[in-house]
């Protein structure tokens, strides 16, 4: 069964700057898809970002990368630039590209503060 | 607007009394899920349907029940809840593989409590 790992349960950064998010996963697929939902206070699960994993270009959202490194099963998250109402829960998810398993693998969540 | 709708978004019960989380979307969306989120375990499925009259088991499926009778409709029921299904609950739905972008559409949450 596939996991996905995010190994920083907080991470905490001044607005303006650049912090980064990990996320690990676990698969013996080769298509599949992964995720960065965000979950502000509101408690909505926003997509922040998707990654296909036969593209090898790194996925791009306005001030928000990713580093898919799939050799290494590493999915990080890059957020420039940090605004106040990046300060949310992220969550790193998993999918399989596999007819039939649609299932979400989701990590246990970040929890970024943003410091004005 | 492309939307899925959960209700209630907040409910407080008592243990035993049935309760019926309704589900719709409006996106022609062939799967369906609920998943249950808790603080320091993220986000763990309960159940799924591939379509119509076609349900499964997730991960955490004990205490819970789905239908699929509408394509638009997936109702979660609680027949006899208990103190440990306080959670915060997530509906969502896609299209199956090979339609997909591989994104899942989420509702915005049901806050459930029981006592």
């Amino acid at each position: 069964a596939q996991t996905v790992t995010q190994s920083q349960p907080e991470m905490s950064v001044q607005e303006a700057e650049t912090v980064t998010l990990s996320c690990t996963y676990d698969t013996s697929e080769s298509d599949y898809y992964l995720f960065w939902y965000k979950q502000p206070p509101s408690r909505q699960m926003i997509l922040v970002i998707r990654q296909e994993a036969y593209k090898q270009q790194n996925a791009t959202e306005n001030r928000f990368s990713v580093n898919f490194q799939k050799a290494a099963k590493s999915f990080s998250l890059k957020i420039s630039d940090s605004q106040l109402g990046d300060a949310a829960m992220y969550f790193c998810a998993y999918r399989s590209g596999r007819g039939g398993s649609e299932k979400l693998v989701f990590g246990k969540g970040t929890k970024l503060t943003v410091n004005p | 607007e492309a939307q899925v709708t959960q209700n209630p978004r907040y409910l407080i019960t008592v243990t035993g009394k049935k309760l019926t989380v309704t589900c719709s979307q409006n996106m022609n969306h062939e799967y369906m899920s609920w998943y249950r989120q808790d603080p320091g375990l993220g986000l763990r499925q309960i159940y799924y349907s591939m379509n119509v009259e076609v349900t499964d088991k997730g991960d955490v499926p004990e205490g819970y029940k789905v239908s699929r009778k509408e394509k638009r409709n997936f109702p979660l029921i609680l027949e006899s809840p208990s103190p440990n299904q306080t959670s915060l609950y997530f509906c969502a739905s896609s299209l199956t593989s090979g339609r997909s972008t591989g994104e899942l559409f989420f509702g915005e949450g049901s806050r459930l409590t029981v006592l």
